[in-house]
């Protein structure tokens, strides 16, 4: 069965910090990536995707994350986090065309002003 | 932008009533979702639909059902409530393989 490990349950950075969040997943065929932001009492919003060619993906927000295929990994970056970056961040997996999308438990993103 | 709604934001229930999650999504998306977030647990998939009357359970589907009678609409029932199913219920649909739009959230407690 697919499954998506996020490495890190609660992240907390100061403003201007650089920020990495840690994706892993178990699937060996072909998969298309997500990554989904929460803010506080907000409902689930897309970052950004990826379904083939460049494994570097630029999303909103200037969000990034590089597809390891290698290391089965998809990780989410940032070069200067602000404040309203805190949030919760899920990464997901859909693997095959008919696979649903498998969520990662999440990570808290807390940044102090 | 496609929009989903869920009926409700916020609910409370008492043990053992029958209760009903309405989700209904504007453009006409063959797939639908209902997930459970809890702390700690991530999302977790109820049931899913990938066609009117078209249901397939998820990873947790105990405790609950669904119906889809029109393509626009699906909801989530409740059968006997309990105090475990105590959580934030999320609706989403997709088109073919493209990301899923997300619903606002209906946060459920029973008492």
């Amino acid at each position: 069965a697919q499954s998506v490990s996020q490495h890190n349950h609660h992240v907390i950075l100061s403003e201007a910090a650089s920020l990495e969040l840690g994706c892993n997943y178990s699937y060996g065929g072909t998969v298309n990536l997500f990554w989904y932001v929460q803010y506080p009492g907000q409902h689930l919003q897309l970052l950004l995707k990826y379904f083939s060619g460049d494994p570097l993906v630029k999303g909103i927000k200037g969000f990034e994350a590089e597809f390891i295929k290698s290391k089965f990994s998809f990780n989410l970056r940032k070069p200067s986090v602000q404040w309203s970056d805190t949030a919760e961040y899920f990464c997901a997996v859909k693997g095959g065309s008919q696979g649903n999308l498998i969520f990662g438990k999440g990570t808290k993103l807390s940044v102090k002003p | 932008d496609v929009k989903v709604t869920q009926s409700s934001r916020y609910l409370v229930k008492r043990t053992g009533e029958k209760v009903f999650l309405e989700c209904v999504q504007d453009m006409d998306h063959e797939n639908m979702f209902w997930y459970r977030q809890d702390p700690g647990l991530g999302l977790r998939l109820i049931y899913f639909s990938y066609d009117v009357k078209m249901k397939e359970k998820g990873d947790i589907p105990e405790g609950y059902s669904v119906s889809r009678e029109k393509k626009e609409r699906f909801s989530l029932i409740l059968e006997s409530a309990s105090t475990n199913q105590t959580s934030m219920y999320l609706c989403a649909s997709s088109f073919s393989s493209y990301g899923y739009t997300f619903g606002s959230g209906t946060r459920l407690t029973v008492v």
